[in-house]
């Protein structure tokens, strides 16, 4: 079983839809980033939190510590928004720099 | 504009080459990252560096090796390219501490024939 894991792993989705995508791990974490990945093959990191939520234009990402779970949301989703979202763990007291990757959740947003 | 980037960004070789991947930063950042990502895998660290003359392995064995000579620049190196070396290769970059984000580059994809 992977520490990070996310679902679903594949999304489709009409314009305009909430999106939520999940994002559960194992160990415990010093900060969760959700960071986002175009078919070109480059990532943009969309939030970094260790508590509460965040909030950035049509995006909102939640977490939660004691149930180790982290929620990323899509408020009136466009086809813009289709693109993998990957949630990265970064392991409390773990080697510098190594975050936990989940496989990543493939959002489709259809006009 | 600070950023971090990587040349070239897509790279087709022939077995036997040797390779270098390029990847360098202008934030100034301590710690910097090598990523492979395999289609539709996630990404697993095989190199990392906290700063000049600082190289460590990562999680995922591999027979690249990096050089950190300057802050801003961060080399992977293949000295004898194989198919099995085709993949995404990705580098990163973040503050010292581990309360910051990291910035990605957009990556080189790399296939070996």
């Amino acid at each position: 079983k992977n520490e990070v894991e996310q679902s679903p792993q594949n999304l489709t989705a009409q314009e305009g839809e909430f999106i939520t995508i999940n994002c559960s791990y194992s160990v415990g974490i010093s900060a969760l980033h959700w960071l986002q990945q175009h078919p070109g093959g480059g990532i943009v990191s969309l939030f970094m939190l260790s508590s509460g939520k965040k909030k950035h234009g049509r995006l909102i990402a939640t977490i939660n510590i004691q149930e180790k779970h982290s929620s990323l949301h899509i408020t009136a989703s466009h086809p813009r928004d289709s693109a993998v979202y990957i949630c990265a763990a970064h392991r409390y007291g773990g080697s510098q720099g190594n975050l936990i990757f989940g496989k990543g959740t493939k959002l489709s947003v259809k006009p | 504009e600070a950023d971090i980037y990587q040349t070239p960004r897509y790279l087709v070789i022939g077995t036997g080459k040797k390779i270098t991947l390029e990847c360098s930063q202008t934030m100034g950042h301590d710690k910097m990252y090598w990523y492979q990502q395999d289609p539709g895998m996630e990404l697993h660290l095989i190199h990392y560096s906290y700063g000049v003359n600082s190289t460590e392995k990562g999680d995922l064995s591999s027979e690249s090796t990096v050089s950190r000579i300057r802050t801003e620049h961060f080399p992977l190196t293949l000295e004898s390219a194989r198919p099995s070396h085709t993949s995404q290769y990705l580098c990163a970059s973040s503050e010292f501490g581990e309360a910051y984000g990291y910035t990605f580059g957009s990556g080189t994809r790399l296939t070996v024939v």
